[in-house]
Parts: C-alpha cells; sequence; structure tokens
C-alpha cells in the first residue's frame, strides 16, 4: 500500500515562530487532507488539497502531486496550534479509505 | 448541529472481557468509519459502512471484531475477548456521501479502551 511520511516526528516553537510540516507519499493520489488532533484528542480537518494551494488565516497549504509531496504552514504560531498534525491521502484507483501518516508533534510555547 | 459522538469517553475492562463502544455520526452522513489509534500513531483503519453494510471492512485485525449498523445511522464496534493489545483510542468518522474522493471526514472525540 501507499506509504505516507510526516517530517519531523516532532517540533517545539515559541510563540510568534513560523513553521513548515511536510507530508511525502509514495504513491499518486486522488485526495490529501491535513488533520489537526487537538490535545484531547479531537481531529479537525484542515484542508482538502490533492494539489495547488489553499490559505486558511494563518494556515496553508501546497501539495505538489507530481512529486508527491504537501506542505503545511503555519504563522506567527500559537499556543492553541499545539497538537498532531496529519496528512491523510486517498490513492488513485483504490478505495475510499484514507492512509495517515505517523503526524508531526506541534508544541507551541507562550 | 451536533458533531459526531461517542460514548463511553473511557472504557476500562480485564482481559477477556466483551466491550461495545457506540458512535452517532453527524445527522444525514450516510458513510461512516471506525478507526483505531495507539500512542504516537496515525489512526489506522478498521472498517467503513456505506448506509447499513460494511462497504470495506479489511482493517478489522480479527474475528474478535465485529462492528454494526442497522439502521444506517448509529454504529457499534463490537470486541469480544478482549486482550490488552486491544487498548487504544478508537475513532469514528462520518462523511455525507464516502464515495467522493472530495468528502471530508468529520471525526468524533473518541473511546479510550483499556484493557487490564
Amino acid at each position: 500500500g501507499i506509504q505516507v511520511e510526516q517530517s519531523p516526528p516532532d517540533l517545539i516553537l515559541q510563540e510568534g515562530a513560523n513553521s513548515t510540516l511536510r507530508c511525502n507519499f509514495s504513491d499518486s493520489v486522488n485526495n490529501l487532507q491535513w488533520f489537526h488532533q487537538n490535545p484531547w484528542g479531537q481531529l479537525i480537518n484542515l484542508f482538502y488539497i490533492p494539489s495547488g494551494t489553499k490559505q486558511n488565516g494563518r494556515l496553508s497549504a501546497t501539495t505538489v502531486a507530481t512529486e508527491r509531496y504537501s506542505l503545511l504552514y503555519i504563522s506567527s504560531s500559537q499556543t492553541t496550534d499545539s497538537g498532531v498534525y496529519f496528512c491523510a491521502v486517498l490513492t488513485r484507483g483504490g478505495s475510499y479509505i484514507p492512509t495517515f501518516g505517523r503526524g508531526t508533534s506541534l508544541i507551541v510555547h507562550p | 448541529g451536533a458533531g459526531v459522538s461517542q460514548t463511553p469517553s473511557n472504557k476500562v475492562t480485564e482481559k477477556g472481557k466483551y466491550v461495545e463502544l457506540r458512535c452517532d455520526p453527524i445527522s444525514g452522513h450516510t458513510a461512516l468509519y471506525w478507526y483505531r489509534q495507539s500512542l504516537g500513531q496515525g489512526p489506522e483503519f478498521l472498517i467503513y459502512f456505506q448506509g447499513t453494510g460494511a462497504a470495506d471492512d479489511s482493517g478489522l485485525p480479527n474475528d474478535r471484531f465485529f462492528a454494526v449498523r442497522p439502521e444506517g445511522s448509529v454504529s457499534t464496534l463490537k470486541i469480544q475477548r478482549t486482550e490488552r493489545g486491544d487498548s487504544a483510542v478508537y475513532l469514528c468518522a462520518s462523511s455525507w456521501t464516502g464515495t467522493s474522493m472530495a468528502d471530508t471526514q468529520y471525526f468524533g472525540p473518541g473511546t479510550r479502551l483499556t484493557v487490564l
């Protein structure tokens, strides 16, 4: 099956800093989503982004499907950004079951 | 409208016991998914329902695990003869159709299962 790798595995920031999280995948995909799991375990969808760039406030994401990676940018980080960020992909011609990466754990200190 | 809800939020049981975990999806969502998440890992797919039927149960680890969705809404994940390795957070998600590549999944808060 498809392999999804996320980096870095852990990230510690001071409030106000910017960061870039990366998701590499081993096969062509039809769907890529970024999720945030807060410290209480709730998973929230951030972006549906199989290709191109999207922005939502301080967050933006870019997927370069031909090179099989996606980036999540967090600008002016806040303590509420803490948690684990996952990317999940659906492969071309595959089922509708997403494959998740292992996530990037982010801690933002005040 | 309410989001996806799961009960109980925590369940502690003894090895060998039977447990049931419940998921209430968002009203109107036809697709429902169960995942298992171990510490430090991403969600791992277990089973996917399209309406009342299990469209894909390829993620169930063995025959001790079973799930139902008799009326196409609420789903119950059932685990027989629990083992310590079953300890994890069990997540439920729902989406409108489950058949569109653009479908967004909405997750519940999870049930933390601990098998002693």
